[in-house]
């Protein structure tokens, strides 16, 4: 199984400020990734898919990079609506794991 | 506009069954894949299983795998998850979601509320 590993665990940053999550596979998984925001009591909301693609009607202040084992979240101007957890997600060979996730607070 | 309103959840003694339901409304269902993702309380996402659109191919986690069953009746637009010899580890808020517009996206573009599964005696 292709395992998936984020930091940090957790954020706290200020409004404005650029922001950056990591996840790595523990193999190759090309483009294969996807990000998610989940808030409390709600289910996740895709932002990113295919490792760079916005998905639609997602603020272009999120973007995402990497190819291979090593993808980067980046949030360039960070809301107040951005708090929550971010989990990453490979979906390669009839497979699909999550990170574990990233809690990013608002200072 | 995309709907999926999952059913079915509740609290079940280890080793019985339990199944879930999850009805779409607002996209063409028999072109989705469809999957099942779960959620410990207080835990990360863990994907659980999924049927291809036209119901010829199904994928599981090896953690379900030989106890839970995935299905759609596309007349109905709805996917179920039978989930059989259930075990506490099993206890979830149980996500029904879409994959992405082709075979194998595997990325979850909508989510349902989910439904909370509870598995004690």
């Amino acid at each position: 199984d292709i395992q998936m590993t984020q930091s940090p665990s957790t954020l706290s940053a200020s409004v404005g400020d650029r922001v950056t999550i990591t996840c790595r596979a523990s193999q190759s998984i090309s483009s294969w990734l996807a990000w998610y925001q989940q808030k409390p009591g709600k289910g996740p909301k895709l932002l990113i898919y295919k490792a760079s693609t916005l998905e639609s009607g997602v603020p272009s202040r999120f973007s995402g990079s990497g190819s291979g084992t090593e993808f980067i979240l980046t949030i360039s101007s960070l809301q107040p609506d951005d708090f929550g957890i971010y989990y990453c997600q490979q979906y390669n060979s009839h497979s699909a794991t999550f990170g574990h996730g990233t809690k990013v607070e608002i200072k | 506009q995309v709907q999926l309103v999952e059913s079915g959840g509740g609290v079940v003694q280890p080793g019985r069954s339990l199944r879930l339901s999850c009805a779409a409304s607002g996209f063409t269902f028999n072109t989705y894949g469809m999957h099942w993702v779960r959620q410990a309380p207080g835990k990360g996402l863990e994907w659980v299983a999924v049927m291809w659109h036209d119901g010829t191919n199904e994928y599981y986690a090896d953690s379900v795998k030989g106890r839970f069953t995935i299905s759609r009746d596309n007349s109905k637009n709805t996917v179920y998850l039978q989930m059989n010899s259930l075990r506490a580890e099993d206890t979830a808020v149980y996500y029904c979601a879409r994959g992405g517009a082709w075979l194998l996206d595997w990325y979850f573009d909508y989510w349902g509320q989910g439904t909370l599964v509870s598995v004690s005696s």
